[in-house]
This record gives structure tokens, C-alpha cells and sequence, in this order.
């Protein structure tokens, strides 16, 4: 069974400029999440998308903003990029909620 | 917002000696996770415990839930290098099937 594919693994920016990340759950879930992680920390939920809706995003600004396509796979995109966006975004699925299975991330460097 | 504190947030320590990672809240958790994070991937589920009380075992490592549903503990006996890592706990909501994260414990495991 393949696991959680992210891409791209790494990503460089201009600030002001626009990031797309993508992620591709594991066959059959329906629930991506996206968090960041800044600096190997904890990770800061930012949104979570389940059959194709938006049921949930964290404290971030608008400029942060997604969505889930029929085949389940997702794409979080990041405008007007900012300094403080340097991190590793890390997308997970899940079919029960009970266990995440995480991907091995984007590192998106703002410069 | 709940919050997951974990302490301590560094942890260096000889192989072979003992070590116990917390995990505490002042909220109710449905289920309470525990990940383990190498660089450059992402965290990866190390057990699920559900029932308030629960002890679960995993060869070396032990994991308690509290009683009231609201703290968490890692023991891992005979620490060994290969354990070194970012440990990072995170609480189930029973709406949603979002996770929040404690802010991690990164353990590193001198031979």
C-alpha cells in the first residue's frame, strides 16, 4: 500500500510570491490535514478537508487556503508569502481519526 | 483552544538508562496519540490509547493515559540510540477527527 505522497519535497519562495503544495492520501481516506512545523517543533493544525469540504482550519490567516479534488488528493496553497512561512508542511490522512499517517513533508523556504 | 504541554522538551541521556516523557492537558481527550518524528520525515504513529487508565506496551516503551482522560505518559526502558528522535503527542477531539499536538519532547540517545 503507498503512503502519503507530498510533493514538492522542497520549495523555494520569494516573499510576496505564491506557494501550491501537494498531497496524495493513502487509497481509500477521505480526510486530509495539513499542519505546519516550524523549526522540528509541534505541529500547528491548519486545515482539514473530508469529501471534498473544508470541515475545519486552525488559526491562520486567509492568505492560507486549500482544497480536496474527487480522487481525494489535496492542495494547500499559500499567497503573498511571508518570512514566518518557512517550514515543513506536512500533510496526513486518516479514515477513522484515530491515527494519522503522515507524509514526509514540503519544506517551503521563503527567502 | 486545548493545549497539549509536553515536558521536558529536551531530553539527552547515555544508552541504556530510563527516561519518561509527559504529556498533559487541562482538557478532556477522546484518544491520545503518540508520534515519533525523524528529520526530514514525518512523524510516524507509535500507539492510540483510548480508555481512561489504559496502559499499552510496545517492546521498551510504555504508554499511560490518565485516569480523567487529560495527561499521557512515554516511559522507554533501556534507551538506545536508535530511539533518538522528536516524540510528539497529540489529543483526539470526539468531533471531527482532528488531532492537536503538544509541542514535542526531542530525545537524543548517546551510545
Amino acid at each position: 500500500e503507498a503512503g502519503v505522497t507530498q510533493s514538492p519535497t522542497h520549495l523555494i519562495k520569494t516573499r510576496g510570491q505564491q506557494a501550491t503544495l501537494r498531497c496524495s492520501p493513502i487509497s481509500g481516506h477521505t480526510s486530509v490535514y495539513w499542519y505546519q512545523q516550524a523549526l522540528g517543533l509541534g505541529l500547528q493544525f491548519l486545515l482539514w478537508y473530508d469529501e471534498g469540504e473544508e470541515r475545519n482550519r486552525g488559526n491562520f490567516p486567509p492568505r492560507f487556503s486549500g482544497r480536496q479534488f474527487p480522487n481525494y488528493s489535496s492542495e494547500l496553497n499559500v499567497n503573498a508569502l511571508e518570512l514566518e512561512d518557512s517550514a515543513l508542511y506536512l500533510c496526513a490522512s486518516s479514515r477513522t481519526g484515530l491515527g494519522y499517517t503522515f507524509g514526509s513533508g514540503t519544506r517551503l523556504t521563503v527567502v | 483552544t486545548q493545549l497539549l504541554e509536553q515536558s521536558p522538551q529536551f531530553l539527552s541521556i547515555q544508552e541504556g538508562e530510563n527516561l519518561t516523557v509527559y504529556c498533559n492537558s487541562s482538557s478532556v481527550f477522546s484518544s491520545l496519540q503518540w508520534y515519533r518524528q525523524e528529520p526530514g520525515e514525518g512523524p510516524v504513529l507509535l500507539v492510540t490509547v483510548v480508555t481512561g487508565g489504559e496502559v499499552k506496551k510496545l517492546k521498551r516503551l510504555t504508554f499511560q493515559f490518565g485516569d480523567a482522560r487529560k495527561d499521557s505518559s512515554l516511559h522507554i526502558t533501556a534507551a538506545q540510540p536508535g530511539d533518538t528522535g522528536l516524540y510528539l503527542c497529540a489529543g483526539g477531539h470526539n468531533a471531527g477527527n482532528m488531532l492537536t499536538f503538544g509541542g514535542g519532547t526531542r530525545l537524543m540517545v548517546k551510545p
